[in-house]
């Protein structure tokens, strides 16, 4: 299986500072058809997870463009500028390029 | 409005079973892979399984394989998680998922005990 790992754990951060999110995964996510199968979501307090990034750089549907992603093979990082109050919740990283799908264990972000 | 409405959840006992439906709305259902995930408390997400979009085809999770089995009702625009053997580890909120993980439902409570 692969392994996403993130860092950190959790992180606290100045509203209108930016905050930036790692992952790594045991295995290159680049498909041979060029697509790197990263994805990003939020799980905001007592919601379920949301859609954040697909294919490594995509924005979501309706996501403000603060958020970005961007990375390797297997080094991938999410970027959330000017950090706002709904910015709060779980983050986490999944890999979609084989079965079976596999999830980071999660960024906690908190608000200064 | 994109709409997943899980339901089914309870309390079950070890060994038991229980079937989980999903109602879809909003989208065209019948042209989409369906996954389940679920969230045990405190913990982070893990892949159950998928279905293909005319219910011929689903691929699972080793940890669950076996023991769950995933359908659809393309007519009635529902997915569902049928769980049979149930253990404690299977306490977790259930989601159902489309759209290439773009829409997910509130998800449903199971809680495995005796």
């Amino acid at each position: 299986d692969i392994v996403m790992t993130q860092a950190p754990l959790s992180v606290s951060v100045t509203p209108g500072e930016s905050a930036s999110i790692s992952c790594r995964s045991s295995k290159s996510l680049l498909h041979s058809n060029g697509i790197t199968y990263v994805y990003w979501y939020l799980q905001k307090p007592g919601k379920s997870p949301q859609l954040l990034i697909y294919r490594m750089s995509n924005l979501a549907s309706g996501v403000p463009d603060r958020f970005s992603g961007s990375g390797s093979e297997t080094d991938f990082t999410l970027k959330i500028s000017r950090v706002e109050a709904e910015d709060v919740g779980i983050y986490y990283c999944g890999q979609l390029l084989e079965n079976p799908l596999t999830f980071g264990s999660g960024t906690k972000l908190e608000i200064k | 409005e994109v709409q997943l409405v899980e339901s089914g959840g309870s309390l079950v006992q070890p060994g038991g079973s229980l079937k989980l439906s999903c109602v879809a709305s909003g989208f065209t259902f019948s042209n989409y892979w369906m996954d389940w995930v679920r969230q045990t408390p405190g913990k982070s997400l893990e892949w159950i399984g998928e279905i293909n979009t005319d219910g011929s085809k689903t691929n699972y999770a080793p940890s669950i394989k076996d023991r769950f089995t995933i359908s659809r009702d393309n007519a009635k625009s529902t997915l569902y998680l049928q769980m049979s053997n149930v253990k404690s580890d299977d306490t977790a909120i259930y989601y159902c998922i489309a759209n290439g993980f773009a829409y997910w439902g509130q998800g449903t409570l199971v809680t495995v005990s005796s």
